[in-house]
């Protein structure tokens, strides 16, 4: 089955850094993306939606200046969390999109990235 | 995309076939059904999804009702490592996936 691998799995900032988060396709070819964000005990929540060499579309609510990202390549985007607080801790994870089979596209979601901000 | 409703949690013996269900009274014609699950700590794992028919692949059956206004996922020999939360999500081509909260699934020794 498809493959989407996330790098780190877990990473630990002071207040006020930055972290990059990358997100991979490993056996296909993916020109949409997603980022999600999932807080302790809730669901997943969309967080922005990229394409392949264009601009992301981010959900309400989501700040783009903070939340920065980029899908270079058909197989990588990268998710950066910029002067991250605190608040920012949580599982974020992203999915890529499948091609077409028999009429329906699936997603493919990567292991996740636990982030904490102390 | 169609709302779907799911039980919030449920138990099965070790072995046994877990049937989960899942309601959407509202899907329209071009929504799939589709499932995933979330093992603690991890990203979804997709399992199966499907249009009308019945499907079955090496994880899992997906029974879908003749008017599509509900669906049953089937794990015919449930295992310790099936124990996560399953999402029922119904879409269509090229909408974007909403995830509820899902049916606990705790498999008992």
């Amino acid at each position: 089955g498809a493959v989407v691998s996330q790098h780190p799995s877990w990473v630990i900032c002071k207040s006020g850094t930055s972290v990059k988060i990358e997100c991979r396709s490993l056996d296909f070819q993916a020109t949409t993306m997603f980022w999600y964000r999932q807080f302790p005990k809730q669901s997943l929540m969309l967080m922005a939606t990229s394409n392949e060499g264009s601009k992301a579309t981010y959900e309400q609510g989501v700040e783009k200046d903070k939340f920065l990202i980029n899908h270079a390549s058909l197989t990588l985007s990268t998710l950066t969390v910029t002067s991250a607080h605190p608040e920012d801790s949580s599982f974020y994870i992203c999915s890529a999109r499948s091609g077409t089979s028999g009429g329906a596209d699936t997603q493919y979601f990567g292991p996740g990235t636990r982030l904490t901000v102390l | 995309d169609a709302k779907t409703t799911q039980p919030t949690s449920m138990d099965c013996a070790e072995g046994r076939a877990a049937n989960l269900p899942c309601n959407h009274s509202t899907i329209s014609g071009n929504e799939y059904v589709y499932w995933y699950r979330q093992i603690h700590s991890q990203g979804p794992q997709y399992i199966i999804h499907g249009l009308k028919n019945n499907e079955t692949n090496e994880m899992a059956s997906l029974i879908i009702t003749e008017d599509r206004k509900s669906s049953t996922l089937i794990l015919p020999h449930a295992t310790l490592r099936d124990t996560a939360v399953y999402y029922c999500i119904a879409r269509s081509y090229g909408q974007n996936f909403v995830f509820g909260p899902g049916t606990r699934l705790s498999v008992l020794p």
